[in-house]
């Protein structure tokens, strides 16, 4: 099945700092992504619909000058989170929708100390 | 927007035991609706799907029935292994778009040897 790589797995990262993830789908192109960020034992929940050529579209509530999103090529969106604090230290998820279904990475460990 | 319950949030069972989980969805124009398995510190993976033209879909151990006038699927785990235990999640969807989902609470499972 259709592969989506996140990088880096983990990162630590000091307060004030920002923090780019990647995500790429490895086999197919995806001209929308989409970011998740969940917090210890709690559900995902979507931040933002990532666009290849365009703005994306952020949820409500989620700053889009802190989550800066990225969607530069059919393969590759990034997500940068600026200015990093504490609360920001999440489980972040990225995905890209196949053509039956939707595929995720493995996602990427943010703690800002 | 939509919101999707899921119950129960903990389960534990005997090896070889059914389990059932259940959810509830809002939006009726939500037309997809996939359960995923989340194992410590991985991004979530896709176990079975259904979509709302179909009432009932089965995968060897696995099923999922819809019941779109109540809004309502569940997932039924049968013959369960230890390697069955996890967090599980549903998760609602719309249009052609499968990575845009909202996702209920999730629901650790146990299955005791």
């Amino acid at each position: 099945g259709a592969v989506v790589s996140q990088h880096p797995s983990w990162v630590i990262c000091k307060s004030g700092t920002s923090v780019k993830i990647e995500c790429r789908s490895l086999d197919f192109q995806a001209t929308t992504m989409f970011w998740y960020r969940q917090f210890p034992k709690q559900s995902l929940m979507l931040m933002a619909t990532s666009n290849e050529g365009s703005k994306a579209t952020y949820e409500q509530g989620v700053e889009k000058d802190k989550f800066l999103i990225n969607h530069a090529s059919l393969t590759l969106s990034t997500l940068t989170v600026t200015s990093a604090h504490p609360e920001d230290s999440s489980f972040y998820i990225c995905s890209a929708s196949g053509r039956t279904e939707a595929f995720f990475g493995q996602g990427t460990r943010l703690t800002v100390v | 927007g939509e919101n999707v319950e899921q119950h129960p949030s903990t389960l534990s069972v005997q090896e070889g035991d059914s389990a059932v989980i259940k959810c509830t969805y809002s939006d009726s124009a939500s037309n997809y609706f996939p359960w995923y398995k989340q194992e410590l510190g991985k991004g979530p993976q896709l176990i079975i799907d259904i979509r709302s033209n179909v009432g009932e879909k089965k995968d060897q151990r696995i099923a999922v029935t819809l019941n779109k006038t109540a809004k309502h699927f569940s997932l039924h785990i049968t013959e369960t292994q230890p390697e069955d235990s996890a967090v599980y999640f549903c998760a609602a969807g719309g249009g052609t778009s499968y990575g845009k989902l909202t996702f209920g609470q999730g629901t650790i499972l146990t299955v005791h040897p």
